[in-house]
């Protein structure tokens, strides 16, 4: 079945610092999400990517969808203590198993003042 | 507007128990999900409702896990019986119908179980 994986699993920033996680999978994508949990938290989505090679930005939040929808990355410029969270993106095969989200293991970010 | 309601939010239970768990999506939202999330880990897939409908069903360990979603809104999600290895948090998930929706999921706060 398909697979995503994210890495790093854990990062640790000093505040100010930027911070890169990425995001791979095993199937081409229809689509890509991405969502933040707070520590006790639940998943609360960020954004939705769906073109080849389509960049987006939040803020200081620059998401990027690979070329070949396999890969996504999500940078965040001069972190704050209030981005702390696990960051996770979401796959969406497409086809007959549009609407089946798979979820990577998720990026640990802890920010140190 | 209420969000995706979910009960109860902890619940501590012995092996070979019974337990359940209600969720209430958001108005309108055909769409309904039910994920487990194990500790440190993504949430994973359990059952996918459109309506009343269980469209995607295929990761839910049917010898122990039932789920119904009786008039296409509230859903429950039932383990019988409970084995240790279920200790998870259990999110529900909806999102509008799928044809119309940016794709985007809400999630409620979860329902954390610890079987003892």
């Amino acid at each position: 079945g398909q697979q995503v994986m994210q890495i790093p699993q854990y990062q640790h920033v000093q505040e100010g610092e930027d911070f890169t996680t990425y995001c791979n999978s095993s199937t081409t994508l229809s689509n890509i999400q991405w969502y933040k949990q707070r520590p006790g938290g639940h998943p609360v989505f960020l954004i939705q990517l769906v073109k080849s090679g389509e960049v987006k930005k939040q803020k200081r939040l620059t998401f990027q969808f690979g070329e070949a929808k396999k890969n996504s990355s999500l940078h965040i410029t001069a972190t704050q203590t209030t981005d702390v969270g696990t960051y996770f993106c979401a796959g969406n095969a497409g086809g007959t198993s549009y609407g089946k989200l798979t979820f990577g293991q998720g990026t640990i970010l802890t920010v140190h003042p | 507007e209420a969000g995706v309601v979910q009960s109860p939010r902890y619940k501590i239970i012995e092996k070979k128990q019974p337990v359940a768990f209600w969720c209430n999506p958001i108005s309108g939202h055909n769409t309904l999900y039910w994920y487990r999330q194990n500790l440190g880990q993504g949430p994973e897939l359990l059952i996918r409702y459109e309506n009343e409908e269980a469209v995607d069903d295929s990761q839910l360990p049917k010898d122990r896990f039932s789920a119904e979603r009786l008039k296409g809104v509230d859903s429950t999600l039932k383990i019988q019986p409970a084995e240790l290895g279920d200790s998870a948090v259990y999110l529900c998930a909806s999102s509008p119908t799928l044809e119309i929706s940016t794709g985007e999921l809400f999630f409620g706060e979860g329902s954390r179980l610890t079987v003892l």
